[in-house]
């Protein structure tokens, strides 16, 4: 079964640096998000994209957050700057026209 | 603005236990729910939808009703094996113009002992 795949598995930076994280949403998917889940919480809605724009962000997703699609098959989300609060697992998804999200396994990004 | 509301845990059940979790949500008009499973070191997985009232949604022996009068979407499962150990998520999405946003309740961990 296809599967959306995430790289790195782990992610540690330090305070003030520019992280990309990376995804291959499953090939024949229109639409693509990033979802993030600080410890211990919900796994929150960043943004949603489509036709190589934003569809929809949250009010986490601030000006610090952007998301691209290079190519044909990748989907980045990047974060300048990144903060201590910014450690979470990062998850990103894809789906069809009408169907479920299809998860990746994660990032688990730690800022020190 | 809608919300899931799942039960606290960790849960702890012994092999071949009944398993109940519950949810309720807060949404208006006819959300679509779900439940998600997440393995340790894996992805968020879909386990089971509902689209519509009274649907019920079923996988690997897990079972949940769409219950529009309860606002409730509690998951269930007959008899529990080691290998269900995982955090559960509670969701609604709505679909805007093919796309999907979830808001996912907090999750709850179950662990399943032989």
């Amino acid at each position: 079964e296809p599967e959306v795949t995430q790289t790195p598995s782990h992610q540690v930076t330090q305070m003030g640096q520019e992280v990309i994280l990376r995804c291959v949403p499953i090939s024949n998917h229109l639409y693509f998000y990033w979802y993030r889940q600080i410890l211990g919480q919900k796994v929150e809605f960043l943004v949603s994209f489509y036709n190589n724009e934003i569809s929809e962000k949250s009010e986490i997703f601030d000006d610090q957050f952007s998301v691209e699609r290079p190519d044909g098959s990748n989907f980045t989300l990047k974060i300048r700057s990144t903060k201590l609060e910014d450690s979470a697992m990062y998850f990103c998804a894809s789906s069809g026209e009408g169907s479920p999200l299809h998860f990746g396994n994660g990032t688990r990004l730690t800022v020190t | 603005g809608d919300s899931v509301t799942q039960m606290e845990g960790p849960v702890t059940l012994s092999e071949e236990a009944f398993l109940t979790i519950n949810c309720t949500y807060t949404a208006t008009g006819y959300p679509s729910l779900f439940w998600y499973v997440q393995y340790p070191g894996e992805g968020l997985q879909l386990l089971l939808k509902a689209t519509k009232a009274d649907d019920k949604g079923s996988n690997k022996g897990f079972e949940a009703t769409y219950r529009k009068e309860t606002t409730s979407f509690h998951l269930e499962k007959g008899s529990v094996q080691v290998s269900d150990s995982a955090v559960y998520f509670c969701a609604l999405t709505r679909t805007q113009g093919g796309s999907e946003k979830l808001v996912f309740g907090k999750g709850t961990k179950l662990t399943v002992n032989p």
